[in-house]
């Protein structure tokens, strides 16, 4: 079965802190995994898939299928920053997501 | 600009009541998916379609339908509706051919049952 776990509901740091939001996942194949945000008013949007191996908005996730893990960080938070970010999963050929719980950020100034 | 249009933003419906949710993508999409939003779950996928009258279930879909008559319409139908359908309901779309393909969304529709 497929399944993402963000461990953190609620992720609380100061402007200008590193962040990392956590995410783990549950795939017996190779999966893709992104990270789409909620901006406060707006809608769910891509931030970074990890094929597309960039940064964006100083943004960046490595895939580590050792630990089956797809962690988000950034090492200067911005208050921007705040808002809802969730990880979503998807198997070999699927058309497709899964989705995490979601991670609320909270950027403190 | 990419598009994908909800009916309503809010909605206030009855218990038994029928519901009809619309979402319409105009980026000629394959590919259209309909999710409901709660804090705490994140995103689970009722229904997507990847064609015209096509439809396979999500990971939810108890008590909903869906409808897909045109490419770029796809419509939730909540048989009778219930307070436990009372969420915050996403729709969207992507190309077909792998979810390489970013999911465009709308902008939601807050749904209240009472």
């Amino acid at each position: 079965a497929q399944r993402v776990t963000q461990p953190e509901k609620l992720l609380s740091v100061f402007k200008g802190a590193p962040v990392e939001l956590k995410c783990n996942y549950s795939y017996s194949g190779s999966p893709e995994l992104f990270w789409y945000v909620q901006y406060s008013r707006q809608r769910l949007q891509l931030l970074l898939r990890h094929i597309s191996r960039e940064s964006i908005k100083g943004f960046t996730a490595d895939l580590n299928k050792g630990e089956t893990s797809f962690h988000l960080k950034k090492p200067f938070a911005q208050e921007e920053d705040s808002a809802m970010y969730y990880c979503a999963l998807s198997g070999q050929g699927a058309q497709k997501l899964v989705f995490g719980q979601g991670t609320r950020l909270t950027i403190n100034p | 600009d990419v598009k994908v249009t909800q009916s309503s933003r809010y909605l206030v419906k009855r218990t038994g009541e029928k519901v009809f949710l619309e979402c319409v993508q105009d980026m000629d999409h394959e590919n259209m998916f309909w999710y409901r939003q709660d804090p705490g779950l994140g995103l689970r996928l009722i229904y997507f379609s990847y064609d015209v009258k096509m439809k396979e279930k999500g990971d939810i879909p108890e008590g909903y339908s869906v409808s897909r008559e045109k490419k770029e319409r796809f419509s939730l139908i909540l048989e009778s509706a219930s307070t436990n359908q009372t969420s915050m309901y996403l729709c969207a779309s992507s190309l077909w051919g792998g979810s390489s393909y970013e999911q465009y969304f709308g902008p939601g529709t807050r749904l209240t049952v009472t």
